[in-house]
């Protein structure tokens, strides 16, 4: 089993639309997530970090489920601009992270 | 502004010839990673250092070195031992000892060999 798994997409939906992506991960000890937004042929960019049960800021929702180790990030209200591959990061150690293999989310018009 | 500096942007290479790919921060991070990225595929460990004159092989060590020699600099080196040099690579950084501190990465080099 990898140590982060994401469902790889792509996830092809309207401008508007509300759309949610999981991530697993295999490490039960990992405290703090990450999520990395990756535009085609650039580095990745940090996103939110999760901490706790979940983080918000503005039309993005990070939740964790410690129980059933995944989390989730939730877009709502699209954008065009939305467009990339988002990228699911688990700090394994304070020197290790995993990255899953990321998913890719296209906002059509 | 702080920030991760890699260069060049595009390095073009001769089959054979080793090259030093360059990757500088003034975040004042004590870890600093090089990570390979392949089309459609997830960032792979190179090689990573928690503190100076200090470094430990990732995932995909063979065929690469590395130093830091200072805490700002950590310079990749691509041998000739390296079978599929062609990828994109990213330096990054982080607080070392802080569980919950992200990655800072760098805008990448990519690396084409022929």
């Amino acid at each position: 089993r990898k140590e982060v798994e994401q469902d790889p997409g792509p996830f092809n939906v309207p401008e508007g639309a509300t759309v949610a992506f999981n991530c697993t991960y295999s490490n039960s000890a990992s405290q703090s997530f990450f999520w990395y937004r990756q535009d085609c042929r650039k580095e990745p960019k940090l996103l939110m970090s999760v901490y706790s049960s979940g983080n918000e800021d503005g039309r993005f929702t990070a939740q964790l489920n410690r129980a059933s180790q995944y989390i989730s990030l939730l877009i709502r209200d699209s954008k065009l601009s939305d467009s990339a591959t988002y990228l699911c990061v688990v700090p394994y150690n304070f020197n290790k992270f995993y990255f899953g293999s990321g998913t890719k989310l296209n906002v059509k018009p | 502004d702080g920030g991760i500096t890699q260069s060049p942007k595009y390095l073009f290479r001769k089959e054979g010839q080793n090259v030093t790919l360059s990757c500088e921060q003034n975040l004042n991070h004590d870890a600093m990673y090089w990570y390979r990225q392949d089309p459609g595929q997830g960032l792979r460990l190179i090689y990573y250092s928690q503190i100076v004159n200090d470094f430990q092989k990732g995932d995909i060590a063979e065929g690469y070195s590395v130093s830091r020699e200072k805490k700002e600099s950590f310079p990749l080196t691509v041998t000739s031992a390296q079978k599929n040099p062609t990828a994109f690579y990213l330096c990054a950084s982080s607080i070392a000892r802080l569980d919950n501190s992200p990655l800072h990465f760098g805008n990448g080099t990519r690396l084409t060999v022929t």
